[in-house]
């Protein structure tokens, strides 16, 4: 079982917004700003979308952004594409007995 | 250019030993952190462990500890996971990713490389 909880699936048409949460506790996730997200396409390794919460790194669409509140975090993408079609992951630093913690994993569907 | 090059796929019998490796390049590599991920078939991300290469300050996952050993060698910029006896329940994709100091994410990644272990 996952310490972060993500939802298995999400979907959204060319140009929706679609919203992606992961929730943890006051000992990962709400305790700290070490949230990052990961992009990962089929047969490919994961790609850093969002880090520190809402940072974007340089190349990422400011479509991508980050946020949270209190202890569940959200990525969301405007102006969906066919090319965001892929699996999300939340990552958060946490004070329990390992150092990173994963989310389970979104697939994200563009109709 | 910043990139990890991961050694290539591995099949192996159950009660093999194996190391793997993920060579840096473009960057301080003592200076980074390196993480290792396991993908198993069709699913998630797990996070196994980090090594500092500067010093070797390595930390585990409780659900990897004592499963596998992460390694570096900075004079080659090479970090390594190793087993001893491997398990057919190690099948998976392994992945290492630097991760900056006292930063908890990570930036860039290593393409992965599979290991199979089947009788």
């Amino acid at each position: 079982q996952s310490a972060l909880t993500q939802p298995a699936s999400v979907s959204g048409s060319p140009g929706q917004s679609i919203t992606i949460s992961c929730a943890g506790s006051s000992s990962d996730v709400g305790g700290y700003n070490y949230v990052s997200w990961y992009q990962q396409h089929p047969g490919k390794a994961p790609k850093l979308m969002i880090s520190d919460v809402s940072n974007r790194p340089s190349g990422v669409s400011n479509r991508f952004s980050g946020s949270k509140s209190g202890n569940t975090a959200s990525l969301t993408i405007s102006g969906l594409q066919a090319e965001d079609e892929a699996d999300y992951y939340c990552s958060s630093y946490t004070s329990g007995n390992t150092l990173e913690v994963f989310g389970g994993g979104t697939k994200l569907t563009v109709l | 250019e910043v990139q990890l090059v991961q050694s290539g796929a591995e099949v192996k019998k159950p009660g093999e030993s194996l190391k793997i490796s993920c060579q840096g390049s473009g960057y301080s590599f003592a200076n980074y952190w390196i993480a290792w991920v396991r993908q198993m078939p069709g699913k998630g991300l797990e996070w196994m462990g980090i090594i500092y290469p500067g010093d070797s300050d390595t930390r585990y996952s409780p659900s990897f500890r004592g499963q596998v050993t992460i390694s570096a060698d900075k004079s080659i910029s090479t970090a390594y996971l190793q087993w001893s006896s491997l398990k057919a329940s190690d099948t998976a994709m392994y992945y290492c990713a630097r991760q900056v100091p006292a930063r908890y994410y990570m930036d860039v990644w290593g393409k992965g490389t599979t290991v199979t272990v089947s009788s």
